[in-house]
């Protein structure tokens, strides 16, 4: 099973700075990777798939990238309602599908 | 536009099963999969298993093998998620979620979620 290892596990941040989120695999997903954004009492909402293809409705200000085992979410100017919780998951080789343990971003 | 509606929370004994269910609007519901995740209190999201709704496949999460049942019926465009013999710790929100069905080739991933079912385990 592929492990999704993310950091940091919070990021302490005030609103219009930039956030860096960061997920490695335990080997190579390839470029099947996806990010998450969970708000309290909500379900994950899709934001990246594919490593780095925004999914529709998710705003310019959300970039990401990487490949292989390193990949990188970065939210360049912060709104209010980005602070929540990210998650990365990867579908290479599934079964299994996995989530990484997340990352809160929290407001400073 | 894409809806899943989950059925209400439900409260079990330890040892008993729950199934729940997920109806599907708004799109072609055969040209797709559904996956099962679920969430305990203050943890993240852990991927139980997928079944196709074409043709009824499954792929079960090793941990949840022979406890665990997804099935669907197509003329409701619904899925199901059974899951017995439950402890404490089943105690989670668990959601559907659309996804990939490599027959059918319409490439998702988890794109559409169902709000949520809160199952609780307690003697």
């Amino acid at each position: 099973e592929i492990v999704l290892t993310q950091s940091p596990a919070t990021l302490s941040l005030s609103p219009g700075e930039r956030a860096t989120l960061s997920c490695r695999a335990s080997q190579s997903v390839r470029s099947h990777l996806a990010w998450f954004q969970q708000k309290r009492d909500q379900a994950p909402s899709l934001l990246i798939f594919d490593a780095s293809k925004r999914a529709a409705g998710t705003p310019a200000r959300f970039r990401a990238n990487g490949s292989a085992t390193d990949f990188t979410l970065t939210i360049s100017s912060l709104e209010p309602e980005d602070f929540a919780v990210y998650y990365c998951q990867q579908r290479s080789n599934w079964p299994p599908l996995t989530f990484g343990g997340g990352t809160k971003v929290e407001i400073k | 536009q894409v809806q899943l509606v989950q059925s209400g929370a439900e409260v079990k004994k330890p040892g008993a099963s729950v199934k729940v269910s997920c109806e599907a609007s708004g799109y072609t519901f055969i040209n797709y999969g559904i996956s099962w995740v679920r969430q305990a209190p203050g943890q993240g999201p852990e991927w139980m298993g997928w079944i196709s709704a074409h043709n009824g496949d499954t792929n079960y999460a090793q941990k949840f093998q022979g406890r665990v049942t997804m099935t669907t019926d197509t003329v409701t465009s619904t899925a199901y998620m059974e899951l017995r013999s439950l402890r404490s710790d089943d105690t989670a929100v668990y959601f559907c979620a659309r996804d990939y069905d490599p027959l059918k080739g319409y490439y998702v991933n988890l794109d559409h979620w169902g709000q949520g079912t809160l199952v609780t385990v307690s003697s």
